[in-house]
């Protein structure tokens, strides 16, 4: 059964550490994506990576790292230098490089409250 | 920069009423993609547009791609307790097909 992971689905972390969200998918699929979705604001790009070993900043990396070592795995660190990590994370991938005209497949989604 | 506007951000209607969610990029787009996201859940893809003035139905959802390929609406006709959720357009800047920008979105509640 082909898809995307996320886990955990909720988390809980003390202000001042980092945390890691996994994302795997067995799809096959190249790039991979981070969103954020906040309350009415929608889906902001973190990073996305199109290759193994490469990666883009999206339009709110500012705080985030991410790692592509494995073409199923994207992993993203929230660190301590993002002021409001609280959020939901979501995870997705494209079949091809071509993020813009692709179909998105996102994973469930990892809920991240920094206490 | 470049933005995708998603209006209205919440509609309340009637089980049966219609609905619509309409989506206006300040740049000329290659495409458009219409996403659900079901209360708890991920946004799922619904459908893509490409051509200018295209129109597509999926059962009570119709999308259309305007002609000038800056906006796009989805209409859906007799809302159904099922249709509850957010709708979210996105669309990829013409000679951009890496980049994808996602609307707001619209969050459909109906009433029964």
């Amino acid at each position: 059964d082909g898809g995307i992971t996320q886990s955990p689905k909720y988390l809980f972390r003390k202000e001042g550490q980092n945390v890691t969200l996994s994302c795997e998918q067995n799809l096959n699929h190249d790039a991979m994506y981070w969103y954020r979705q906040d309350p009415g604001q929608g889906l902001r790009l973190i990073y996305y990576s199109q290759i193994v070993n490469d990666f883009q900043k999206g339009d709110i990396a500012e705080g985030y790292s991410v790692s592509r070592e494995k073409k199923e795995s994207f992993p993203l660190t929230v660190t301590s230098a993002q002021k409001n990590p609280t959020a939901f994370y979501l995870c997705a991938s494209t079949l091809t490089l071509a993020g813009g005209t692709d179909t998105q497949y996102f994973g469930p989604g990892t809920r991240l409250t920094v206490l | 920069g470049q933005q995708v506007m998603q209006i209205p951000q919440y509609q309340h209607v009637q089980e049966g009423e219609d609905f619509t969610t309409y989506c206006n990029s300040s740049t000329t787009l290659s495409n458009i993609q219409w996403y659900k996201q079901r209360p708890g859940g991920h946004p799922v893809f619904l459908i893509q547009l490409v051509k200018s003035g295209e129109v597509k139905k999926q059962k009570r959802l119709t999308f259309q791609f305007g002609e000038a390929k800056k906006n796009s609406s989805l209409h859906i006709t007799a809302t159904q307790t099922t249709d509850v959720g957010t709708y979210f357009c996105a669309g990829c800047p013409v000679n951009r097909d890496d980049k994808i920008i996602f609307g707001k979105g619209t969050r459909l509640h109906i009433l029964p």
